[in-house]
């Protein structure tokens, strides 16, 4: 089954300071990967998706993401983070079967 | 919007209680998923509806749970005899092809 392992559980940057949240999943077969976002008491928003194609995926808010299959990675990245963007982040994959498997989350906290 | 609704948003029961949950998604899809998010982690995979059949149930999924959508568009979800291990976030999400699944904002158990 696959798997998806989110390194950081969490990350405190300071504002206007670049991040990268890094998931690797187990699968290496093809898969379809997504970003969320969860704000405190709130469901989960999509922020990015990689179906195929292009390996860098730009997304909302401005983050970005790379897929990287011979390392299985799909790590999360913005340039210049701001206050709103402290939330929980988590990495997702669905390959073969149709549910989402999430990582453990990585909580980004910005700090002024 | 992401166009999945889910009520009540807060439940706060007594232990031995059954309570129940529902999910509406405002537009056809043929998937529809539930999930459960304890504090500090990412949501696991519950069970999951093509339409009205139900295609596959998480092992996280007692005999004391029990979900049904029955005309392959509202899902519901009960807990009986429920135990304070059951107090989590219960997401709901839908999701049609090969695209991303869309959370509902959660439905917040709290067993006293």
């Amino acid at each position: 089954a696959q798997s998806v392992t989110q390194l950081d559980s969490q990350v405190p940057v300071f504002e206007e300071a670049p991040v990268e949240l890094r998931c690797n999943y187990s699968s290496s077969v093809s898969v379809y990967l997504f970003w969320y976002v969860q704000y405190p008491n709130q469901g989960l928003q999509l922020l990015l998706k990689y179906l195929s194609g292009s390996t860098l995926v730009k997304g909302i808010n401005g983050f970005e993401a790379e897929f990287n299959k011979s390392q299985t990675s799909f790590h999360l990245r913005k340039p210049s983070v701001h206050i709103s963007d402290t939330a929980e982040y988590f990495c997702a994959v669905i390959q073969g079967a149709q549910k989402l498997v999430f990582g453990q989350g990585t909580r980004l906290t910005i700090n002024p | 919007d992401t166009g999945v609704s889910q009520d009540p948003r807060h439940k706060i029961t007594k232990r031995g209680q059954n309570v129940t949950f529902r999910c509406d998604p405002i537009s056809e899809h043929n998937r529809l998923y539930w999930y459960r998010q304890t504090l500090g982690q990412g949501p696991e995979f519950l069970t999951y509806f093509q339409n009205e059949a139900q295609l596959e149930k998480s092992r996280l999924l007692s005999d004391r749970f029990s979900a049904e959508r029955p005309k392959g568009s509202f899902s519901t979800l009960e807990i009986q005899r429920t135990e304070q291990g059951d107090s989590a976030m219960y997401l709901c999400a839908i999701r049609g092809g090969n695209t991303e699944a869309f959370f509902g904002q959660g439905t917040r158990l709290t067993v006293v």
